[in-house]
Order: structure tokens, then C-alpha cells, then sequence
């Protein structure tokens, strides 16, 4: 069965620092990874996908890795801003075509100005 | 704005009550899915529906129940049967599983918090 974890619970940084979130998944068998951000009281937004056959994905500050090997994602973010601060879920499709997403618990950031 | 839509916002429930949260999207989405979140669990699946009068039971779909008679529509109703259903719903979609779009990202709606009175 496949598991998410995601490292630290919760992370607090000043302005202007990089950053790296951490995922972890148990079966390396996965058709993609999710990165998504939820603001307090608000759905998902996407954030970045990567494909199984992919190692990293980039949007602006954000750049995401896959490691499947290892069972290991990171989402580094550059010059964090106050603006960041929610939190950050992964997840991974694992196997059959229902498009099943499988969540970690997620990364509460908070970037202080 | 292409989008997928949740209401209400906030709900109660009375002891012995059946509820439903309406989810609509207009993205031409065939797949559309329920999930549950509680604080420090993540999100976890209830149902979800692939194409018009079908659905698949998620990971907790104890009571629980859904229907798909549009392609817009997937109402989720929270049962007397389900004792703990203090939680935040969220309704998401995405494009059918098909070989060269296995890799569609889903879309989210803004939650449904329900309570009990």
C-alpha cells in the first residue's frame, strides 16, 4: 500500500531564504507526483506534476525534483516571500487508471518578513 | 473562468440528518472526485466517478453517498450513518485516464467545512 510522508510537519524561515520541502512515497511504481499549496480554508492549487519519466519540473521560484528510485521528491523554493506562507501537499498517482491520488499530510510554512 | 464550484461554504448537521454539498465544475471534466480532510491526516478519498451514472467507492466511503446524473454534477451526501462527519470536503476534477493523458493534474474546489449543531 502505497504511503506519502512529508518532512518537517512544519517549517518557519525570515524572508528571502531558500527552502526545501521534503516527500517521500513506499512504491517507487507511480505515474506521477503533485505538488500542490492550500491556503487556510481553501481548496488545493497546483503547484507543479511531474511525470514518472521526468527528474524535475520548474515554475518561477519553484522547482520540484523526483527521485523514484529513492521514492524521494523535494520542492525548493528560492527567495521565499511572505506571500508563501501555506501549506505545501504532495501527492502521487500510484498505478490503475482512476487517477487515485495519494496524499502526504502536508508542510505548514510560514516565511516571517 | 473555467472552474470547479462548491457550496455552500459552511454547513451543520443535526444529529439523525442527511446532508449534501453540491459540486459543479464546468471544465469538461469526466473524472470528479470527493475527498475528506482532517487535520493532521491529509486527504483522504470518499468516491469517485469516471463518467455520467458511475462511481467507485474511495478509501472511506462509509456513510457515505453519491450520484453522477451530469457530467457538471457530483453531489456527495453525508449520511446519519457516518458518526464522525466533522471535517472539510473538497471536490476535485481532472481529464479521463486515457494512454497520453495519464498525467492530468487535478483541480480543486474551495471546500465545503461541515459541523455538527
Amino acid at each position: 500500500k502505497q504511503e506519502v510522508t512529508q518532512i518537517p510537519a512544519a517549517l518557519s524561515v525570515p524572508e528571502g531564504e531558500n527552502l526545501v520541502l521534503n516527500c517521500s512515497f513506499t512504491d517507487s511504481a507511480i505515474y506521477n507526483l503533485q505538488w500542490f499549496r492550500q491556503d487556510p480554508g481553501k481548496g488545493l492549487t497546483s503547484l507543479l506534476l511531474i511525470q514518472s519519466s521526468q527528474r524535475e519540473q520548474t515554475s518561477g521560484r519553484l522547482n520540484a525534483s523526483l527521485d523514484k528510485s529513492s521514492g524521494r521528491s523535494t520542492l525548493y523554493i528560492a527567495a521565499s516571500q511572505p506571500g508563501d506562507s501555506a501549506t505545501y501537499l504532495c501527492a502521487v498517482r500510484s498505478g490503475g487508471a482512476t487517477n487515485k491520488l495519494i496524499f502526504g499530510t502536508g508542510t505548514l510554512l510560514a516565511v516571517q518578513p | 473562468d473555467g472552474g470547479i464550484t462548491q457550496s455552500p461554504k459552511y454547513l451543520f448537521r443535526k444529529e439523525g440528518q442527511n446532508v449534501t454539498l453540491s459540486c459543479e465544475q464546468n471544465l469538461n471534466h469526466d473524472a470528479m472526485y470527493w475527498y475528506r480532510q482532517d487535520p493532521g491526516q491529509g486527504l483522504r478519498l470518499i468516491y469517485y466517478s469516471q463518467i455520467v451514472n458511475d462511481f467507485q467507492k474511495g478509501d472511506i466511503a462509509e456513510g457515505y453517498s453519491v450520484s453522477r446524473e451530469k457530467k457538471e454534477s457530483f453531489p456527495l451526501t453525508v449520511t446519519s450513518a457516518q458518526k464522525n462527519p466533522t471535517a472539510f470536503y473538497l471536490c476535485a476534477s481532472t481529464s479521463t485516464w486515457t494512454a497520453g493523458s495519464s498525467n492530468q493534474p487535478q483541480h480543486f474546489g474551495d471546500g465545503t467545512r461541515l459541523s455538527i449543531l
